[in-house]
């Protein structure tokens, strides 16, 4: 089936760094989101992303729909305490209809 | 309002009882999920249900059987669970789409973490 590799699985940072990540896949997709869980809670949407080359903020989050339409990517500035989560990635092809596709997730852990 | 409750928060079950978790969003999505998550790894489908029919079977096995008895509401009826089946059970809607362009977030509700004992 369909696979997402996202990079990295984990990230240790200082606080106030900006963080980078990313999703590959070896199909076409036609949307893109990216989610955030906390422990024992379902995922959050963060930014959802709809047309290649989209580049979409959300107060410190910014990601964007890679032109080729096979990638993503979302960075945080100056990351506070309350970033620290896992980050998944999920896409949807044409051919998936109502089904996403996720990424492993990122683990971000922040040093204060 | 983005809001998906589900209910109960914990769920602690042993292999011979029958439970059912619950599921509502008033969003107007004609779509509803459940997926199951087990620790350190992504939410894995399991059902979907387009305008109150089952569209999607991720070769489930029988004991998990879901029911969407209205657009807003989704259960999924429990019974003879394995311990393997420990996880955190989410539920999610979405519009639906017929494919190509359009909105196709998907929102997700809190959870029910539920051990098999």
């Amino acid at each position: 089936g369909q696979q997402l590799n996202q990079s990295p699985q984990s990230m240790f940072i200082q606080e106030g760094e900006d963080v980078s990540m990313n999703c590959t896949s070896s199909s076409i997709f036609n949307t893109w989101l990216w989610y955030k869980q906390d422990p024992g809670e379902g995922p959050v949407l963060l930014i959802a992303l709809y047309k290649a080359g989209e580049l979409t903020s959300n107060g410190r989050l910014t990601a964007q729909f890679g032109i080729t339409r096979k990638d993503s990517f979302l960075n945080i500035s100056a990351s506070i305490p309350s970033d620290v989560g896992i980050y998944f990635c999920a896409g949807r092809s044409i051919q998936g209809a109502q089904k996403l596709v996720f990424g492993q997730g990122t683990r971000l852990t922040i040093n204060p | 309002d983005t809001e998906v409750t589900q209910t109960p928060k914990h769920l602690v079950m042993g292999m011979t009882n029958k439970k059912s978790l619950k599921c509502e969003q008033h969003m107007g999505h004609r779509a509803m999920y459940w997926y199951k998550q087990k620790a350190k790894k992504p939410p894995e489908l399991m059902f979907v249900y387009s305008y109150e029919k089952l569209s999607i079977n991720e070769s489930v096995p029988s004991r998990f059987s879901p029911e969407c008895p209205n657009s807003s509401l989704l259960n999924l009826h429990l019974h003879a669970l394995q311990p393997e089946d420990s996880a955190l059970y989410l539920c999610a809607s979405s519009q639906i789409m017929s494919g190509g362009e359009g909105a196709y977030e998907q929102y997700f509700g809190p959870g029910t973490r539920l051990t098999v004992t």
